[in-house]
């Protein structure tokens, strides 16, 4: 099954980059890299996801490494808004979240 | 665009209870997942449909069941509900990469 692991949780100071990172080494070589971020109780929502070149939207930026076995999502300015659980998965025949890193922004 | 709407919000049942969850995808959408999410178990799939056929089905049992009409909306049942069904469940939409949650529908059976 796919798998990822990602640490459990982080602390962040407002304004400063958030840097979460997510070990897929069981990846194949033809699979994204999705990120997503649940807000207490709500739906997860999209943040970004990428095959093997960086990426960057509106929200964050994803920086995959060359043998795509580990990923890294930047939040460049974290807000305390973006206090979350967030989930890296990658899509095989369904979505397998796991656990997730729970993070906390503080001011 | 609208994103992916679920209906009710909330919703109490008691025990052996029947329910059915519905939700309406984003247009153009013609995939639809559901899952379960409990604080012990996390988001846990339970099935996918496309094109009014169910593609992909997670390890849940035969209670649990689903359906897609011509016009993507889905909707799926719980028969004979049990007190470990309490959750907030999920539904996703996607048309080619990537997943759009709705806001889910909290369970509670007592």
């Amino acid at each position: 099954d796919a798998k990822t692991t990602q640490p459990t949780s982080m602390d962040c100071a407002e304004g400063r980059a958030a840097n979460l990172p997510c070990n897929h080494s069981t990846i194949s070589g033809n699979e994204y890299v999705y990120w997503y971020r649940q807000i207490h109780s709500q739906g997860p929502q999209y943040i970004i996801h990428g095959l093997k070149n960086n990426e960057t939207n509106e929200m964050a930026s994803l920086i995959i490494t060359e043998d795509r076995k580990s990923s890294t999502l930047i939040l460049p300015h974290a807000t305390l808004r973006d206090t979350a659980v967030y989930y890296c998965i990658f899509k095989g025949d369904m979505l397998t979240f796991g656990g997730g890193t729970r993070l906390m922004v503080k001011p | 665009k609208a994103g992916v709407t679920q209906t009710p919000r909330y919703l109490i049942k008691t025990r052996g209870q029947q329910v059915t969850l519905s939700c309406s995808p984003i247009s153009g959408h013609r995939s639809v997942s559901w899952y379960q999410q409990t604080p012990g178990q996390g988001l846990q799939f339970l099935f996918e449909y496309f094109s009014e056929t169910q593609r992909n089905k997670g390890n849940f049992p035969g209670r649990f069941s689903g359906r897609q009409f011509s016009n993507s909306r889905s909707e799926m049942n719980v028969s004979t509900l049990e007190l470990g069904d309490s959750a907030l469940y999920l539904c996703a939409s996607s048309r080619d990469q990537g997943q759009f949650f709705g806001p889910g529908t909290r369970l509670t059976v007592l």
